[in-house]
């Protein structure tokens, strides 16, 4: 069964540093993997998707068959990165579905 | 463009209590629908979904079902309320067309006492 892990419960730095949220998973097959935020009072929305190859607020994340690994980087966070963030992973075909990691806290001091 | 609705916001229920979760979906049709239960320190865990009216696939087995009476609508209930079903209930919408992102609700708090 698929299975998505974020080891890191709670991710403290400063502002400037840089950020990599941890992502592994397990799954049989290519992988279609996400990350999704939720800041504070507001809805969890999708942040970026592995397919796009995208930076979106200055975060990219890199899928690494290799290593099973889908960590979220950003080379500078900024007060308002400080959010929930959760790892996805669609699938498998059959079903239509996100298995979501636990959850990553991410919290940029001034 | 699409919205997603879900009420009500809060709920506090005593145990044994009957619950009824509703959500709906403005702006698309023939989506599909989750519900998902976000309990702290354990992310967010799939309950059900539908990819249709009446079809309904459980993740889970537990104390709660879902239906979906019409083709935006999607409810989430229990006969009896148990103390384990207490956290945030989110339900979300992904378009049957292919697209993976899938759109969240603003979830409903349930705290069973």
């Amino acid at each position: 069964a698929q299975r998505v892990t974020q080891p890191e419960k709670l991710l403290s730095v400063f502002k400037g540093a840089p950020v990599e949220l941890k992502c592994n998973y397990s799954y049989s097959g290519s992988p279609e993997l996400f990350w999704y935020v939720q800041y504070s009072r507001q809805r969890l929305q999708l942040l970026l998707r592995h397919i796009s190859r995208e930076s979106i607020k200055g975060f990219t994340a890199d899928l690494n068959k290799g290593e099973t690994s889908f960590h979220l980087k950003k080379p500078f966070a900024q007060e308002e990165d400080s959010a929930m963030y959760y790892c996805a992973l669609y699938g498998p075909a059959g079903r239509r579905a996100l298995t979501f990691g636990s959850g990553t806290r991410l919290q940029v001091q001034p | 463009s699409q919205t997603i609705h879900q009420w009500p916001a809060t709920l506090v229920q005593p145990v044994g209590s009957p619950l009824s979760l509703e959500c709906t979906v403005e702006g698309t049709s023939n989506p599909n629908l989750y519900w998902y239960r976000q309990a702290a320190g354990r992310g967010l865990q799939l309950l059900f979904y539908s990819v249709g009216i009446g079809q309904i696939s459980s993740e889970v087995p537990q104390n709660l079902s879902a239906s979906r009476p019409q083709d935006r609508q999607f409810i989430l209930s229990s006969k009896k309320l148990l103390l384990s079903d207490s956290g945030f209930y989110l339900c979300a919408w992904r378009s049957g067309a292919g697209t993976d992102t899938q759109y969240f609700g603003p979830g409903t708090r349930l705290t069973v006492l």
